[in-house]
């Protein structure tokens, strides 16, 4: 098993451009999500799916889109970058259970897409 | 106030020591708890779930007071390699779906 893979690793962007950060994992859970890690601020949940077909805003959603056609891939896009989106990214990805199966068990973590916006 | 808090340290120890750091969360209605490690540029790792009777893996120990709203760690005998940032991780049922907030962390170094 790969587990939860996303490309790239690091990226570079213009103020404006667009682009989509790839997440994929391999281990057929349910629950996917997104998180930037800025210094100090701890992870911060960006969007989440709790299956294909369903997504939900996370705490800091504005800026960003996704969508989740297949259990295994979740990308996160970027619509017009600003330098306020430098950060790190994690996708992450869990089977559900507890509280009614809506709630994710132990989450596992990319290696993370390292963004630069200047 | 933040939802879940954390003394971010950075806690700097002899190796062998023991150390604890506590996590203090808002919502009275959170549901399930962790410690997650996570390494210097690198993604988080789950250490250890946090179970209401609390649990022991090792040298670790977690324990959650419910009453107090807090989670805790417990390092017995800490080595060099413990040397991270440890993420506690609050879990609960928001308006539509889960929430899950990450602590920012607390900062750990073990000396020789």
């Amino acid at each position: 098993n790969a587990g939860v893979t996303q490309t790239p690793k690091f990226q570079v962007l213009k103020t404006g451009q667009s682009m989509t950060l790839l997440c994929a994992q391999d281990m057929n859970h349910e629950y996917m999500s997104w998180y930037r890690q800025d210094p100090g601020m701890g992870l911060r949940l960006i969007h989440y799916s709790v299956g294909a077909g369903i997504t939900d805003q996370g705490e800091v959603p504005n800026g960003y889109n996704v969508s989740r056609s297949t259990t295994e891939d979740f990308p996160l896009r970027l619509l017009s970058a600003a330098p306020s989106q430098t950060s790190v990214y994690f996708c992450a990805s869990s089977r559900t259970g507890l509280a009614g199966g809506v709630l994710p068990v132990e989450q596992y973590f990319g290696p993370g897409t390292r963004l630069t916006v200047t | 106030r933040k939802e879940v808090e954390q003394d971010p340290g950075p806690f700097n120890v002899p190796e062998g020591a023991t150390v604890a750091f506590n996590c203090t969360y808002s919502n009275s209605a959170s549901q399930s708890f962790f410690w997650y490690r996570q390494d210097c540029r690198k993604e988080p790792k789950l250490l250890m779930s946090v179970y209401s009777s609390g649990n022991e893996d090792g040298r670790f120990t977690a324990q959650l007071n419910r009453a107090s709203q807090y989670i805790s760690l417990l390092i017995r005998d800490s080595k060099l390699s413990d040397s991270a940032t440890y993420l506690c991780v609050v879990n609960s049922i928001g308006r539509s779906a889960s929430k899950i907030i990450f602590g920012s962390g607390t900062r750990l170094s073990i000396r020789p």
